[in-house]
């Protein structure tokens, strides 16, 4: 899978929007764009993906720039809860099984 | 929330001993998966099953074993558990195989072998 690029943490006041950044330059053109994230001990959490046009769910946005080389999570009121790793991770679109392989991923503070 | 399970969800055990993990899912999702993580090491993929008696291996299957004789459950079985098998182990499932499908996970079997 090709590789993404995060920074390593950021921080948000509580209710304010959240905009995490990834970097995927050399994403191909059938790589699906999953972002997972995990709170302290707890199992990962699905939050979104998508392959060219912006995604809106229950959790969160994804907007992915037109060039697709990068796109950005976006939380639109950070809470308490919130505050995890996110991990934004390349799929590539083949037939068969994929595995999830986490990088470092970028870790959410969330100030009261 | 999906609803998948494991258990046990905590277990010590010692060297040498066999241990079978047990992961249920309601949901009917065709693709199971055992993680393994670890510090340092991120989430590694042990073995993942693409249907009934459907298995394959993963980045790390040395020493570990599954089945998946239902749609809803997937055992994982170490042989003879040894030390450096001590982590968190995850289970998830999805209902494809590729990228346009997303993983669902269970909370964790944190297992320690003495």
């Amino acid at each position: 899978d090709a590789k993404t690029t995060q920074p390593n943490s950021m921080e948000s006041n509580e209710e304010e929007p959240v905009h995490l950044p990834c970097n995927h330059s050399t994403i191909s053109g059938t790589d699906y764009i999953h972002w997972y994230r995990q709170l302290p001990s707890q199992g990962p959490e699905y939050v979104i993906h998508g392959l060219t046009s912006n995604v809106n769910n229950r959790m969160a946005s994804l907007a992915i720039a037109e060039d697709r080389k990068s796109s950005t999570l976006i939380l639109h009121r950070a809470t308490l809860r919130d505050a995890a790793v996110y991990y934004c991770i390349l799929i590539t679109s083949g037939a068969g099984s994929y595995q999830l392989t986490f990088g470092k991923g970028t870790k959410l503070s969330v100030i009261p | 929330d999906a609803g998948i399970t494991q258990s046990p969800r905590h277990k010590v055990t010692e060297t040498g001993t066999p241990v079978t993990l047990r992961c249920h899912q309601t949901e009917n999702h065709r693709y199971m998966y055992w993680y393994r993580q670890d510090p340092g090491h991120g989430l590694r993929l042990i073995h993942y099953s693409y249907g009934v008696k459907d298995t394959d291996k993963g980045e790390v299957s040395d020493g570990y074993s599954v089945s998946r004789s239902k749609t809803e459950d997937f055992l994982l079985t170490l042989e003879s558990a040894t030390s450096s098998q001590t982590s968190v182990y995850f289970c998830a499932i999805s209902d494809g195989g590729t990228g346009a499908y997303e993983q669902y996970f269970g909370p964790g079997t944190r297992l320690t072998v003495t």
